[in-house]
């Protein structure tokens, strides 16, 4: 149980094209999921909260008319990296919080998105 | 802020222990984690531990945590080649919303 699915798992555009990305909770309803991104060989730094039905909230320093987060119900949300450019490159991961979750708040990962923007 | 380190890498033989440790400066932690990452793929968590524990075990995985340095360490015992990924530690807050901070990463190679 407890799986969440990424959708593209790589997707190369040019540049000043937009690109979706899909993360799915196949066996849970999230009502929290979080998107990351992470360049080679660093750590994860997380973008932004996708709460379902509200809009999502941003860290600092991220646009967010960049990335575009819409988590329209408890089992999808979508990142749309607008306007793209090679700078985006990166490796974008999300992850799902289940309703109801587990004491120690466990995020349950998705296996990343790779993006190059050419 | 938070800020999370660990040591970039670390290189083991297979069958010995390995030790992987993080420090933190933030003291407010509800639980502290370990994560495991494969190459191209995303996060599976391997245990964690809350923050009024100072040890907690499972299987061949020990999770140390001294709170009063801000210190956590992962020992793996009889470490295999399949244990070769980086792992990260992370830690969530009261009142953080389920959100994480990571750790900067350890790079662990398990060599024959």
């Amino acid at each position: 149980g407890a799986v969440v699915s990424q959708h593209p798992s790589r997707v190369i555009c040019k540049s000043g094209t937009s690109v979706k990305i899909e993360c799915r909770s196949l066996d849970f309803q999230a009502t929290t999921m979080f998107w990351y991104r992470q360049f080679p060989k660093q750590s994860l730094m997380l973008m932004a909260t996708s709460n379902e039905g509200s809009k999502a909230t941003y860290e600092q320093g991220v646009e967010k008319d960049k990335f575009l987060i819409n988590h329209a119900s408890l089992t999808l949300s979508t990142l749309t990296v607008t306007s793209a450019h090679p700078e985006d490159s990166s490796f974008y991961i999300c992850s799902a919080v289940s309703e109801g979750g587990l004491s120690y708040n466990e995020q349950f990962f998705g296996p990343g998105t790779r993006l190059t923007v050419l | 802020g938070e800020d999370v380190e660990q040591s970039l890498f670390l290189s083991v033989r297979e069958g010995d222990s390995s030790v992987i440790n993080c420090t933190y400066t933030d003291s407010s932690s509800t639980y502290l984690y370990w994560y495991k990452q494969e190459p191209g793929a995303g996060l599976q968590l391997l245990t964690y531990i809350f923050s009024n524990m100072d040890m907690k075990q499972d299987q061949r995985l020990t999770v140390l945590l001294n709170k009063k340095d801000k210190h956590l360490s992962l020992r793996i015992a009889d470490t295999q080649t399949g244990d070769s990924a980086i792992y990260f530690c992370a830690e969530s807050f009261t009142g953080g919303g389920n959100k994480l901070t990571f750790g900067t990463g350890t790079q662990l190679k398990v060599e024959l």
